[in-house]
């Protein structure tokens, strides 16, 4: 069973710039969340993708976008950065049922912005 | 939406003691309680989880109970070992996918 996977695992960006983080999901899921994680805090939740739409969102805005593929891997698009934005990014597979599924976490990418 | 608070932040016992971590939440509508380890790093995996129609639920020395009528349940480890430390969050998930994180409890063992 292939666990989640998620590059790069570390990124230094500069404020404005924009930045692409990749997830690929685990064997058998086809679902997945990303959550973004700041130093010190609890994982807070950006969106969710099934069926490759959104399916559910946390308090982002627009500039934090997505997007699913059909082999059920995804991407998270975040433009205009901020100095904020530095976090751990998280990718999260599950698979979407009528009851809450466990979540798989990767173990991140690292983003640095100055 | 659902808040999740997590108590206490840092928890330091004894090899062999026991360690108790609880979590309140706000949301009734909340079904699923799952709590999550994650070492230096790493992300966060699920060590166990809970259902709201359950009150109790125990893996080896790791146990959980849930009490839905005062929103809260806890997370117990029983004859805790070095390997145990590390930093453990419990969640809530309610109706939405939106699920929330406690902020978490920093737990060494001391050998």
């Amino acid at each position: 069973e292939t666990g989640v996977t998620q590059s790069p695992t570390h990124l230094i960006k500069t404020r404005g710039q924009q930045v692409t983080l990749r997830c690929s999901s685990q064997s058998g899921h086809n679902t997945v969340s990303w959550y973004q994680q700041a130093l010190g805090q609890g994982p807070q939740f950006i969106f969710q993708y099934y069926r490759e739409e959104e399916n559910g969102r946390g308090n982002f805005p627009p500039r934090f976008s997505g997007l699913q593929f059909p082999n059920y891997s995804s991407e998270l698009n975040v433009n205009a950065l901020e100095l904020d934005d530095s976090a751990l990014y998280l990718c999260a597979s599950s698979f979407q049922a009528a009851i809450r599924s466990p979540l798989h976490f990767g173990n991140g990418t690292r983003l640095t912005v100055t | 939406g659902e808040n999740v608070e997590q108590h206490p932040s840092t928890l330091s016992v004894q090899e062999g003691d026991s360690a108790v971590i609880k979590c309140t939440y706000s949301d009734s509508a909340s079904n699923y309680f799952p709590w999550y380890k994650q070492e230096l790093g790493k992300g966060p995996q699920l060590i166990i989880d809970i259902r709201s129609n359950v009150g109790e639920k125990k893996d080896q020395r790791i146990a959980v109970t849930l009490n839905k009528t005062a929103k809260h349940f806890s997370l117990h480890i029983t004859e805790t070992q070095p390997e145990d430390s590390a930093v453990y969050f419990c969640a809530a998930y309610p109706n939405n996918n939106d699920m929330r994180f406690g902020a978490g409890t920093r737990l060494t063992v001391k050998p």
